[in-house]
């Protein structure tokens, strides 16, 4: 079985400044990462993903995130949000085997305020 | 990109009727698609996987005669809520997988509210 944990359920941040939004996940198996992004009463929209090769994998909307194996987590980064940029984010994890459905973390709310 | 509608977006509906959600991917062809359910301010959770051609395989604790899929071509996979009750108010969100690694495609989902 597969779990992800997103740490923080709130992120408030100013326009401009960086934000860092945590990922881990556990798995017995090797894993593919992804970030989505949901806007309040809309699907979920990929940001980023990782499969194989770079651990850095840079998104859309000015994001990238990092795969460490390790520590098991993939966090993702933007150095300067905007106002735009709050919205619900999700953490997911998937593999290549079975019903190969994706497992989603409770979600991290990024607040962006003026 | 690889576009998935869902039909219809917003559905009020009374208590003990049935509810049928239509997911399509436009542009490709997916033999599987997923159904998750979300709950306010809550994280998706899967229900059930759709198989082109075969019968879904649902979650544990996912009612399958109650939430009836139905994956009758590449491109449309159904969700039906039976006898629907305020309880199952939500948001449905479909997703399809195309045939390259790990490729997942969301629809914009469906609110769901039983009275």
């Amino acid at each position: 079985a597969q779990s992800v944990t997103q740490l923080d359920s709130q992120v408030p941040v100013f326009e401009e400044a960086p934000v860092e939004l945590r990922c881990n996940y556990s798995s017995s198996v090797s894993v593919y990462l992804f970030w989505y992004v949901q806007y309040p009463n809309q699907g979920l929209q990929l940001l980023l993903k990782y499969l194989s090769g770079s651990t850095l994998v840079k998104g859309i909307n000015g994001f990238e995130a990092e795969f460490n194996k390790s520590q098991t987590s993939f966090h993702l980064r933007k150095p300067s949000v905007h106002i735009s940029d709050t919205a619900e984010y999700f953490c997911a994890v998937g593999r290549d085997t079975g019903r190969r459905a994706l497992t989603f973390g409770s979600g991290t709310r990024l607040q962006v305020q003026p | 990109g690889a576009v998935v509608s869902q039909h219809p977006s917003r559905v009020i509906c009374k208590s003990g009727t049935s509810v049928k959600i239509e997911c399509r991917s436009l542009d490709f062809q997916a033999t599987t698609m997923f159904w998750y359910r979300q709950f306010p301010k809550q994280s998706l959770m899967l229900m059930a996987t759709s198989n082109e051609g075969s019968k879904a395989t649902y979650e544990q604790g996912v009612e399958k005669d109650k939430f009836l899929i139905n994956h009758a071509s590449l491109t449309l996979s159904t969700l039906t809520v039976t006898s629907a009750h305020p309880e199952d108010s939500s948001f449905y969100i479909c997703s399809a997988r195309v045939l390259v690694p790990f490729e997942q495609y969301f629809g914009p989902g469906t609110r769901l509210t039983v009275t």
